[in-house]
């Protein structure tokens, strides 16, 4: 199993472009996240999604979109690019339903805007 | 909202000593607790985790830690520090009841282990 996986693993991007953060996991679970990481700062939930169809705001959505058609995947999506953006970002899983309350994180993605 | 506080932003120990990470939760419910374990440019990785069994949890590595409600603590500890143990460490709560699915997390402390 791949488990959670991101694309790519690095990304520069100029100020108020925007790009698009893959994220899929092959575990058949429900509940995905999206956190940021920034140092001294731990992780903050940007958005979740509880199934598809189903997205939810988390702590620091501001200037970030998602969407989630499928099970398996779960994009996230920044519009115009701004330095405050700069920072690395985590895509995870989890499937409490079944007793998997842990959250599984994919690699990372790091994240450069100038 | 739940809040994690982990107390010291850097922790360094002596190869062989005992390591001690603190975590305290604010919580009038008890919730889930987790502690990960983060390598330099990987991702987080589950050390251990309490879900209202047992309140000594053992997980990987030689780690441990102890659910106490009256202190509303999670406190992660190993007897003997390796040096393959420096990394980041972060304590994580989620649940309980309709607010299971997010997970917040303290600050992170980073673990030096000295020679």
């Amino acid at each position: 199993n791949a488990g959670v996986t991101q694309t790519p693993k690095f990304r520069i991007l100029k100020i108020g472009q925007s790009m698009t953060l893959q994220c899929t996991q092959d575990m058949n679970h429900n509940y995905m996240y999206w956190y940021r990481q920034d140092p001294g700062m731990g992780l903050k939930l940007i958005y979740y999604s509880v199934g598809a169809g189903i997205t939810d705001k988390g702590e620091v959505p501001n200037g970030y979109n998602v969407s989630r058609s499928t099970t398996e995947d779960f994009p996230l999506r920044l519009e115009l690019a701004a330095p405050s953006q700069t920072s690395v970002y985590f895509c995870a899983s989890s499937h409490p339903e079944q007793g998997l309350t842990e959250a599984f994180f994919g690699q990372g993605t790091r994240l450069t805007v100038v | 909202a739940q809040s994690v506080t982990q107390l010291g932003s850097h922790v360094s120990v002596s190869e062989g000593a005992l390591v001690l990470l603190r975590c305290n939760y604010s919580s009038s419910v008890p919730p889930y607790l987790f502690w990960y374990v983060q390598y330099p440019n990987q991702g987080l990785q589950l050390l251990l985790k309490y879900t209202s069994a047992a309140t000594l949890v053992k997980g990987i590595n030689g780690f441990e830690a102890e659910f106490k409600k009256s202190e509303t603590s999670f406190h992660l500890t190993k007897p003997s520090a390796h040096m393959s143990d420096a990394a980041e460490y972060f304590c994580a709560v989620s649940g309980p009841l309709y607010n299971f699915n997010k997970f917040y997390f303290g600050s992170g402390t980073k673990l030096n282990v000295k020679p």
